[in-house]
């Protein structure tokens, strides 16, 4: 069965230190991994799409990476307004279908 | 461009009563998913509808059901809801099927009193 477990579920930084967030996934013939950052009461906002490990993606502050097993995002220099939840997802060919499986997210919390 | 808008925004319901949302995709999007968001559960696929037809679906029981309609907007319906179908409902559309990029609308807040 397909699943994503994301690590750790809460982060705590000062605006700055620099950290990464890990996203380890089962999945049968991955067909895509994806980040999403939710802040609260608001849907899901896209951030990357990783197709193959070895691949990386950048955006900002943010390094998405791939391997066979797992994804890292990398935040460099946060600030408190990257706050938010960051949530991990992939599709893959076994899933009966296009299901995109989500992982319970990392909680990120910069401080001033 | 518009983003993804679903109505309404928050509901209030009964336990046993029956409750439909909406969801309008970006122009041009012929892809649309619904996912039910709790504290314990996180995000889980409930189905998702590609050219009007019902393309996946997740676990979730016959009461919950959607469509789509010619235009690409979607409804979701939840017949006689019970305490555990408290919930966001978000629903995300996309350009294609398949391992493409999801743009979630805002969610519906269903409370089942």
């Amino acid at each position: 069965e397909d699943q994503v477990t994301q690590s750790p579920e809460a982060l705590r930084l000062q605006e700055g230190e620099s950290s990464s967030l890990n996203c380890s996934y089962t999945v049968s013939g991955l067909r895509g991994l994806f980040w999403y950052r939710q802040d609260p009461g608001k849907g899901p906002e896209f951030l990357f799409t990783l197709y193959s490990a070895g691949e990386e993606k950048e955006k900002e502050r943010l390094k998405a990476t791939l391997t066979k097993k797992e994804s890292f995002l990398h935040i460099t220099a946060p600030k408190p307004e990257d706050s938010a939840t960051y949530l991990c997802a992939v599709q893959g060919t076994g899933t009966g279908g296009f299901k995109t499986i989500f992982g319970a997210g990392t909680r990120l919390f910069v401080k001033a | 461009k518009a983003g993804v808008t679903q109505t309404p925004r928050y509901l209030i319901k009964t336990r046993g009563q029956q409750v439909t949302l909406s969801c309008s995709p970006i122009s041009g999007h012929r892809s649309v998913s619904w996912y039910q968001q709790t504290p314990g559960q996180g995000l889980q696929f409930l189905f998702e509808y590609f050219s009007e037809t019902q393309r996946n679906k997740g676990n979730f029981p016959g009461r919950f059901s959607g469509r789509q309609f010619s235009n690409s907007r979607s409804e979701m319906n939840v017949s006689t809801l019970e305490l555990g179908d408290s919930a966001l409902y978000l629903c995300a559309s996309s350009s294609g099927t398949g391992a493409y990029e999801q743009y979630f609308g805002p969610g519906t807040r269903l409370t089942v009193t």
